[in-house]
This record gives structure tokens, sequence and C-alpha cells, in this order.
């Protein structure tokens, strides 16, 4: 079971990229990688997923190096509106950790 | 397309009664997932269902907590006797897919507060 280490916490501002780095040095071959978004009172919802290099879907961009022992979430030009808690999961066991709580100031 | 439906949204009891929460995952998903979320942690996988069959059931407590999935449909999780640690947000998700990728759709989650 991949083991996933992120920020606990980060601060942006209106109109700035955010970037989120996920580290799962112990991800296995078949693992794919997958970004949830949650908002207060809200289930989780599906941001992105990839495998390697680099997915773009309307949302956000998930930058994924060779090694694959780490991704990172790119939202770019965010919003109050981005203002959540941010998942990062590995592989085929859907099991969340703490996530990083990301506040978007004015 | 109709989401995932829980029921209820809010539950309140006493510590040592029993509860039950009801799920109807999309139309045609073959997984569907119990979690519980206690405030300021991340959500934590309690069971996990592939048509009526149980694939993880590592993290439930199974001394209080039970569920089931009748007929590979709707689930229901029960509590029984609560306990206070056991208030929390408990979320149902489901999946079309049988193998663990792809997009979990969630339910808004029914808050049970024990006292």
């Amino acid at each position: 079971l991949a083991k996933t280490t992120q920020p606990i916490s980060m601060d942006s501002y209106e109109g700035q990229e955010v970037n989120i780095t996920c580290s799962h040095n112990n991800i296995a071959t078949n693992d794919y990688i997958t970004w949830y978004q949650q908002f207060p009172s809200q289930g989780p919802r599906f941001i992105i997923q990839g495998y390697k290099t680099k997915v773009t879907n309307e949302v956000a961009s998930l930058f994924i190096p060779a090694d694959r022992k780490s991704s990172t979430l790119s939202l770019p030009r965010v919003s109050l509106s981005d203002t959540a808690v941010y998942y990062c999961l590995v592989g085929r066991v859907m099991r969340f950790g703490a996530g990083t709580r990301l506040t978007v100031k004015p | 397309e109709a989401g995932v439906a829980q029921s209820p949204r809010y539950k309140i009891i006493e510590k040592r009664q029993s509860v039950a929460f009801w799920c109807n995952p999309i139309s045609g998903h073959a997984t569907l997932y119990w979690y519980q979320q206690i405030l300021g942690q991340g959500p934590k996988l309690l069971i996990q269902f592939q048509n009526n069959g149980v694939v993880d059931d590592s993290q439930l407590p199974k001394d209080r907590f039970s569920a089931e999935r009748l007929k590979g449909v709707d689930s229901t999780l029960k509590i029984q006797p609560a306990k206070l640690e056991d208030s929390a947000v408990y979320l149902c998700a489901s999946s079309p897919r049988t193998v663990n990728t792809g997009e979990l759709f969630f339910g808004e989650g029914s808050r049970l507060t024990v006292l």
C-alpha cells in the first residue's frame, strides 16, 4: 500500500497558480495517481488522474516525473472558490490521507 | 443522472443506542464504498463492496459496525452500540468500475452526533 505525503496546508491569492506536491516513494508499477477536492459539508470530488508525464483537463493539470515517486497538482489562476482540501491517492485501494488544506485569499 | 443518495442527512443519538445509514449508489455502479470522516481528518475507508460481495473491510470495527449490500444495489451501514468517538460524517461512494481506478462519486454524507 503506497503511503502518500502532502503539505498540511497552503495559502495563495486569487489569480495565482497553485502547485500541490504529493510524495509517494513506494508507488507500485501498476498504480495510478488520483486527486480529489473536498469542500466543507460535501463529499470529495474527483479532479484528475494520471499514470505518467502530464495530464490536463478543464480544472487542473497533473505532472508526474519519470520515477513516479511524486506528483504535482497544478491549479491555474485560483479563485476564492478553490478554497478546499485536496487529497492525493495512489494505487488501487481508495484510502485518503489528511490532505492539503488550500486557502485562497482575495 | 441522479447522484449517490444517502439518508438520513443528520442523526443525533445517545451513546449505546443504535443507528443505521442508507446509501443508494448511481444506477449500474458495481462498486460501493463506506467512509467515516471525523472532523478535521480525511475520509477513512470502512468497507468496499463489489456487487454484493465484500472486497475490503479491514478497517471496519466489526464489534459494533456492520454493513450489507443486498442484491448488489443499495447498502446499509449500522452501528450498534454507538460510542462518542463514532461522531462523524459517514460518506457513501460508488464507482462503475470493478477495478480501483477512475472516479469515485460521493454522496453528501450522513452526519452522526453521539451524545
